[in-house]
């Protein structure tokens, strides 16, 4: 069963503006990944939080972690429209197992 | 990052023909290739895992004799969709891992087939 769920499933957004995802698992991981996928096309990674850290940011990305409440979340500041995709969390369980389990995405559309 | 390619970018065959996609890791090692499926404006599903040299482990659900994986090499996995149906259509993405402790999952760009 997939462990990570996003919310919103869809989000649109003018130009400028700040888009956050969220996204809730079930099990205790080891490291939470957010992806970006444009339509058709494979996963970009984007950012790698481990379970011991709060909080990372990368350029305009800002992803948060809340181990207590199995959630994370994603922050695109000053979004453009070459945002517009569709995201990702995945979790890791750790240990041998590296398997990634995805949640069902979010799609985010800017409006230029 | 590391470069993952994936041949063909989209296929479309015959109910009941065999496809092969094969995915390579262009510029690292990698020890263990994973292949998803996706269906349209869904989440990405886990097929298998394949280690090089070694028998790939499958998802409960996915049969192993329908949906081959090959990794002969470091640099290669195939997947073979065996008698392919029109429900097997789907986007089918690999990725490549190196060995531990690198935990980054590289994708490659997908294949998209269509059994008519």
């Amino acid at each position: 069963s997939q462990q990570g769920e996003e919310d919103p499933q869809a989000l649109s957004i003018q130009e400028g503006e700040n888009a956050t995802m969220n996204c809730s698992y079930k099990t205790s991981i080891n490291n939470l990944q957010w992806y970006r996928q444009n339509s058709g096309r494979g996963l970009v990674h984007l950012i790698l939080i481990r379970s011991n850290e709060r909080e990372k940011h990368s350029g305009r990305l800002r992803v948060t972690l809340d181990t207590s409440k199995k959630s994370s979340s994603l922050l695109i500041t000053a979004s453009r429209a070459a945002d517009t995709a569709s995201y990702f969390c995945a979790t890791v369980l750790g240990g041998a197992n590296s398997k990634l389990t995805f949640g069902k995405g979010i799609t985010l559309s800017v409006r230029p | 990052g590391a470069v993952v390619s994936q041949h063909p970018s989209w296929v479309i065959c015959k109910s009941g023909t065999s496809v092969k996609i094969e995915c390579r890791s262009l510029d690292f090692q990698a020890t263990t290739m994973f292949w998803y499926r996706q269906f349209p404006k869904q989440s990405l599903m886990l097929m298998a895992t394949s280690n090089e040299g070694s028998k790939a482990t499958y998802e409960q659900g996915v049969e192993k004799d329908k949906f081959l994986i090959n990794h002969a090499s470091l640099t290669l996995s195939t997947l073979t969709v065996t008698s392919a149906h029109p429900e097997d259509s789907s986007f089918y993405i690999c990725s490549a891992k190196g060995a531990f402790p690198y935990n980054e999952q590289f994708f490659g760009p997908g294949t998209r087939l269509t059994v008519l």
